[in-house]
């Protein structure tokens, strides 16, 4: 099992550039979120679903746009992206919504 | 507003029992414990969770206090490979996909 796969790890990004995080599972997970994480900070949730067709905002989903079209997969999209939004992002997915499992993480600068 | 309160670091030997606290004292009946940890750069991992009884498994052992205001994390040896940060959180069963992770505790086994 790959568990959950992100790409890229890393990007470099133009102030107003978008591009789409790519998150996938496949352990037929129900629950996946997005989460991003700044230095000396612990995660911050920014969107999560439930299942496919079905996404809520977070805590700080401003700048960010989800969709869950599928079980497997949960992009994150950044439509025009600001230098506040240079962090590391993790996806993470969980099955019956307890423990989840993390990706290895997409470090994005944005310049 | 913190729902679990850990000290911001601490030490331990390699080899020795490190037990690594938490305040919990807001906690609900029907909310768990779980615990994470994150390693320097990789996606946080899955440690232990538990209600209110004390809880065991390869990774660690969890104790829960009597009126379960406070818990905690036992790594009964511990190696060089667990220094990370150790994140205490408490969340009901389920929602997971909407777990609030704090800025946890950096546990630093020494040589």
């Amino acid at each position: 099992n790959a568990g959950v796969t992100q790409t890229p790890k890393f990007q470099v990004l133009k102030t107003g550039q978008s591009m789409t995080l790519q998150c996938a599972q496949d352990m037929n997970h129900e629950y996946m979120s997005w989460y991003r994480q700044d230095p000396g900070m612990g995660l911050r949730l920014i969107h999560y679903s439930v299942g496919a067709g079905i996404t809520d905002q977070g805590e700080v989903p401003n700048g960010y746009n989800v969709s869950r079209s599928t079980t497997e997969d949960f992009p994150l999209r950044l439509l025009s992206a600001a230098p506040s939004q240079t962090s590391v992002y993790f996806c993470a997915s969980s099955y019956g919504a307890n423990v989840l499992t993390f990706g290895a993480g997409s470090r994005l600068t944005v310049l | 507003d913190a729902k679990t309160t850990q000290p911001t670091s601490m030490d331990c030997a390699e080899g020795r029992a490190a037990n690594l606290p938490c305040n919990h004292s807001t906690i609900s009946g029907n909310e768990y414990v779980y615990w994470y940890r994150q390693i320097h750069s990789q996606g946080p991992q899955y440690i232990i969770h538990g209600l209110k009884n004390n809880e065991t498994n390869e990774m660690a052992s969890l104790i829960i206090t009597e009126d379960r205001k406070s818990s905690t994390l036992i790594l009964p040896h511990a190696t060089l490979r667990d220094t990370a940060v150790y994140y205490c959180i408490v969340h009901p069963q389920g929602g997971s996909e909407k777990l609030v992770f704090g800025k946890g505790m950096k546990l630093t086994v020494n040589p």
